[in-house]
């Protein structure tokens, strides 16, 4: 079965330096997708950035960049340059390519708070 | 704009009672999903539809209902039978296909209280 670990409940940052929001998974598949979501207090998911398990570079997108080990089915999300609009519960999820669900499995999220 | 509306945001039910939740598309995406909140937790699946006419129970479909007659709308209908039915409601949806990244859109979400 898959399963998306964040042992981070909470993690705080200072405005405009960068953070690393941990995130491992667990699965027995060979093709996956790893996605990164923002849920800001308004309660929307937003997506942000997605890695493919055969992609050779890590993903990145704006600020956003992913520090992907696949070896040891680690996918961290690192944010450049925070910003106060940065605070906001982050999810990571994770989809097996070629399935027929198609569904996405989160994880429990980690609670990112920028200080001024 | 392109976008997934939920309504309403704020739901308020008595126990016992059906109540049915909107989730309406128009990204003309095959496959639409509905996803149940609780307090520090992740998302968990209650169901999927990959196509018109078709849906599929998810990891937590126990007391929730769902049809799916245009591709635009995938209600969900929470009855008096989910013991536990207090929680944050997401609808998403996507292309569907096998390849990637097929990423979920989601809509604002409905926050159903029942007392």
């Amino acid at each position: 079965a898959q399963k998306i670990t964040q042992t981070q409940p909470g993690m705080f940052v200072q405005e405009k330096e960068a953070v690393t929001l941990d995130c491992t998974y667990d699965t027995s598949d060979q093709s996956y997708g790893l996605f990164w979501y923002k849920q800001p207090s308004s309660g929307e998911m937003i997506f942000l950035i997605y890695q493919g398990s055969y992609d050779e570079q890590n993903a990145t997108e704006g600020r956003y960049s992913l520090n992907f080990q696949k070896a040891r089915k680690s996918t961290n999300l690192v944010i450049s340059a925070s910003q106060l609009g940065d605070s906001a519960m982050y999810f990571c999820a994770m989809r097996v390519i070629g399935g027929s669900q198609g569904n996405l499995i989160f994880g429990k999220g980690t609670k990112l708070s920028v200080k001024p | 704009d392109g976008g997934i509306t939920q309504s309403p945001k704020y739901l308020f039910r008595k126990e016992g009672q059906n109540v049915t939740l909107s989730c309406e598309q128009n990204l003309n995406h095959d496959a639409m999903y509905w996803y149940r909140q609780d307090p520090g937790q992740g998302l968990r699946l209650i169901y999927y539809s990959q196509i018109v006419n078709d849906f599929q129970k998810g990891d937590i479909a126990e007391g929730y209902s769902v049809s799916r007659e245009k591709k635009e709308s995938f209600p969900l209908t929470v009855t008096s039978a989910q013991k536990n039915p207090t929680a944050f409601y997401l609808c998403a949806s996507s292309r569907r296909g096998a390849g990637a990244p097929l990423e979920q859109y989601f809509g604002p979400g409905t926050r159903l209280t029942v007392t």
